[in-house]
């Protein structure tokens, strides 16, 4: 089982504020770097598919960046609003095997009025 | 709109009973994926298909099995339900794309409690 690992378990900021959270994965054998965003009572969706070494990808106040000789992405968010409140989960896919992934265990964040 | 289904949100069950969770996906995708998430513990891979009749083990398949018969449908099956299967189960299919990192388009999930 690879071990895909993230930073922090949660998190608490007031709205406004700028955020950021790490995922950990093996630095061998990289194929590509998921990150999803899970909002309660609905289902994980995806934010991003990264493939190269220092791929950078933005989607509104929401980007993440990609080390895969270091084995760690960073999500960061930018002025959080609470609609930004949500568990981010990464997701590693090494260039072995079928095309499966491994998730970690999540980053909840909880965005405060 | 890439759409997964789940034939249940809840399902109640007795321990020693065959449970069957349905997932549905109506994007023509090739693979397809079963997941349970427990607290502290990540969504973790119990079952994939990537072809029909078709299936991988994942991290965690004892006690858990698959069919595959047609492209858009993917059952897991629990031959005997026992209480630590009570958890949280997520379908998931995607399309088998050479060279790109395949997204994985999920179900809405079903929260199965064992009694």
């Amino acid at each position: 089982i690879l071990n895909v690992e993230q930073s922090p378990q949660s998190l608490h900021v007031q709205e406004g504020d700028s955020t950021n959270f790490t995922c950990s994965f093996p630095s061998s054998n990289f194929y590509a770097l998921h990150w999803y965003r899970w909002e309660t009572a609905k289902s994980p969706e995806a934010l991003f598919v990264m493939t190269l070494n220092g791929d950078e990808k933005k989607k509104g106040r929401i980007s993440a960046t990609l080390n895969t000789k270091e084995g760690y992405s960073y999500l960061y968010i930018k002025g959080s609003q609470p609609e930004d409140s949500a568990t981010y989960l990464c997701a590693f896919r090494n260039s072995g095997g079928y095309q499966k992934v491994t998730f970690g265990t999540g980053t909840k964040l909880q965005v405060i009025p | 709109d890439v759409k997964v289904t789940q034939s249940s949100r809840y399902l109640v069950k007795r321990t020693g009973e065959k449970v069957f969770l349905e997932c549905v996906q109506d994007m023509d995708h090739e693979n397809m994926f079963w997941y349970r998430q427990d607290p502290g513990l990540g969504l973790r891979l119990i079952y994939f298909s990537y072809d029909v009749k078709m299936k991988e083990k994942g991290d965690i398949p004892e006690g858990y099995s698959v069919s595959r018969e047609k492209k858009e449908r993917f059952s897991l099956i629990l031959e005997s339900a026992s209480t630590n299967q009570t958890s949280m189960y997520l379908c998931a299919s995607s399309q088998r794309l050479a060279g790109a990192g395949e997204t994985q388009y999920f179900g809405p999930g079903t929260r199965l409690l064992v009694l």
